[in-house]
């Protein structure tokens, strides 16, 4: 069964907005991943945060984790047409150090 | 240094042929892991192999799939008499620790 499970399924922005994504998973996890897919193309890693972290950067990117609530969140600041994209969250079970748990993802469109 | 490369990209198959996907692990990477996706739906894990071995399969189906990694060569993703539920994008990745490095993918089409 899916663990991690994206919110919004779509999200519809203007170019230059902050889009924020949300992950919600069910188990203790030791990290959890986003990634993105653009249209037809494979995966690409974004940033991996681990249990004991709350928060992290990349670039335009912000990451935050909340082990109490099982959530995530990814927020894309001053977004562009190039951010169009889907985005995934992926987590690992406490008890396996390689499968990942995927959601269904987040479809993003930036509006110009 | 090249990332994971997949081939086929696209893949075209009658139902009852079979249909081998090929994955090249990113230098230096000895972990495979094969990952399925349906329109519209997320990854679900197939299988994880090292080299001449199969860690876990416990994602993919019991007949027709089968997975390799050999000592020498891309690992091998097979799956026989392909019905048209097979259409997928499969996706491998390899890695050396915690993250997961994506190939682009096969897009397999059952007609």
């Amino acid at each position: 069964s899916q663990q991690g499970e994206e919110d919004p399924q779509a999200l519809s922005i203007q170019e230059g907005e902050n889009a924020t994504m949300n992950c919600s998973y069910k188990t203790s996890i030791n990290n959890l991943q986003w990634y993105r897919q653009n249209s037809g193309r494979g995966l690409v890693h974004l940033i991996l945060i681990r249990s004991n972290e709350r928060e992290k950067h990349s670039g335009r990117l912000r990451v935050t984790l909340d082990t109490s609530k099982k959530s995530s969140s990814l927020l894309i600041t001053a977004s562009r047409a190039a951010d169009t994209a889907s985005y995934f969250c992926a987590t690992d079970a406490a008890d396996s150090n390689y499968q990942l748990i995927w959601g269904a993802g987040t479809k993003l469109i930036i509006k110009p | 240094n090249a990332g994971v490369m997949q081939n086929p990209r696209h893949l075209v198959r009658r139902r009852g042929q079979e249909a081998r996907l090929r994955c090249s692990p990113m230098k230096g990477h000895s972990h495979v892991y094969w990952y399925r996706q349906l329109p519209e739906e997320g990854l679900k894990f197939m299988v994880y192999l090292q080299k001449e071995n199969i860690i876990d399969e416990s994602g993919m189906p019991k007949e027709r799939f089968s997975a390799e990694f050999p000592k020498e060569g891309p690992s091998i993703l097979r799956i026989q008499q392909v019905v048209r539920g097979d259409s997928a994008a499969y996706f491998c990745a390899s890695s050396r620790q915690d993250t997961q490095y994506f190939g682009p993918g096969t897009r397999l089409t059952v007609l």
